[in-house]
């Protein structure tokens, strides 16, 4: 079975950081390009970043360049997000989310992260 | 990025059909054929609908269908069920630094 499996949320007090990983299976990992996208409580979907297969190309959004860092691991078949400087704002359900000619076709569960003191 | 710009909410009787829009610019919408949609039902995990403007993955219904005219994207489902009461989002992709960019969601309510 194709799947995304992301782990790593949790509670974080403001300024703290959190390490989130997302296992893949089920397909060619090193073959597609990867995104975390989230969504906060009662909000929308928000794209966070992109990071393509080869790694040489990666992208953010502004709400946390500078803050997040995206990684791939192809041979562990997992993509991470570093998530520093948390603010109450980064309060949402986190997806890692699996490109397919230009559509999200896969999605994981999500993970939770929660920044509050 | 600003989001791209959808209609908050749409609501129809069953049976009907609706249209929900998605307003870019053309950096975005108008310049790339590089849009989808995003079924998401509350507590579930967001299902890809259309891709690519126009085309529907394996297994989506043949009611739901997407087109582009310049800057602005549309998805319209026909026929309409209770089951396709969601929130609805486009997705293009961006020149801009990001890469991607989503609109603010739309929910349907079928009544």
């Amino acid at each position: 079975e194709v799947q995304l499996v992301e782990s790593g949320g949790g509670l974080v007090q403001p300024g703290g950081s959190l390490r989130l990983s997302c296992a893949a299976s089920g397909f060619t990992f090193s073959g597609y390009s990867l995104n975390w996208v989230r969504q906060a409580p009662g909000k929308g979907l928000e794209y966070l970043s992109y990071i393509n297969r080869e790694t040489d190309n990666i992208r953010y959004a502004d709400s946390v360049r500078g803050r997040f860092t995206i990684s791939r691991d192809n041979a562990k078949n997992s993509l991470f997000l570093q998530m520093n400087s948390l603010r109450a704002e980064d309060t949402a359900m986190y997806y890692c989310v699996r490109d397919h000619n230009w559509g999200f076709d896969i999605w994981g569960r999500g993970t939770m992260v929660t920044v509050s003191s | 990025q600003s989001a791209l710009t959808q209609p908050a909410s749409v609501s129809a009787s069953p049976g009907q059909s609706i249209t929900i829009s998605c307003s870019g610019t053309s950096s975005d919408i108008g310049g790339y054929n590089h849009v989808s949609w995003y079924q998401h039902h509350p507590g579930k995990v967001p299902k890809l609908m259309i891709y690519e403007v126009t085309n529907r993955p394996s297994g989506v219904s043949n009611r739901f269908s997407g087109s582009k005219s310049g800057n602005t994207a549309s998805m319209t489902i026909s026929g309409l069920q209770p089951e396709d009461e969601a929130d609805y989002y486009c997705l293009s992709y961006t020149s801009r630094d990001s890469f991607w960019v989503f609109g603010g969601g739309t929910k349907l309510t079928v009544l």
